[in-house]
């Protein structure tokens, strides 16, 4: 079955603590993405990546990171997290770009930051 | 800067009721136009989506939406809506040339009493 999978699905943690949200893609997807999801601000893109070893910002990188060192992997990093990172996080991938391309969306990670 | 905005907050229906969700965009060249739904603890879908051509769009269970240029508008209606459609809809502008950019609006929680 073509999806795209996330772990863990909640999470709770304490402020500096290192975490990793895991993203996995079987659809052999170029471009993945990820956002987080607040309360009356929609969705919004953290860090997309085109393809292999190639990342970028999106609207609101601050206090996270990405790596893409495989085609079906992207994991988002949160080195130290703080409480304003409590949030809703989907990972999405898409055949190539998105602004041409359906994105398939993960079930996304509840994260709680105390 | 580009933006998407979602007229509605929440919208209460009964059933039977004619549906029509606003959004409008901020940006004066080409974009493509989507429509995702979120059912409730579930993973954005696709409801629609508008790349060129027909302004009138059809999509999954009975969704359609009109692109209206001048108006920089991609309205979603449904002319009868059923309790299963109770979720959270948002609208998306894909920007071409933007790093495959899709910048979403702030979500509009539709809710249809039986």
């Amino acid at each position: 079955e073509a999806q795209v999978t996330q772990n863990p699905r909640y999470l709770i943690t304490v402020t500096g603590k290192k975490l990793t949200v895991t993203c996995s893609q079987n659809m052999n997807h170029e471009y993945m993405s990820w956002y987080r999801q607040d309360p009356g601000l929609g969705l919004r893109q953290i860090y997309y990546s085109m393809n292999v070893e190639v990342t970028d910002k999106g609207d609101v990188p601050e206090g996270y990171k990405v790596s893409r060192k495989e085609k079906r992997n992207f994991p988002l990093i949160l080195e130290s997290p703080s409480p304003n990172q409590t949030s809703l996080y989907f990972c999405a991938s898409s055949l190539r770009e998105s602004s041409y391309n359906e994105q398939f969306f993960g079930p996304g990670t509840r994260l709680t930051v105390l | 800067a580009q933006s998407v905005s979602q007229h509605n907050h929440h919208v209460i229906l009964s059933e039977a009721a004619s549906l029509e969700l606003g959004c409008n965009y901020s940006y004066g060249g080409t974009v493509n136009l989507f429509w995702y739904v979120q059912y409730p603890g579930q993973h954005l879908q696709l409801l629609l989506k508008y790349f060129s051509g027909d302004p009138l769009v059809k999509g999954i269970k009975g969704f359609e939406a009109e692109f209206i240029k001048s108006k920089f508008s991609f309205n979603l209606r449904k002319p009868s809506v059923q309790w299963s459609d109770t979720a959270e809809y948002f609208c998306a502008v894909g920007i071409y040339n933007q790093g495959g950019k899709l910048i979403f609006g702030q979500g509009t929680e539709l809710s249809v009493k039986p």
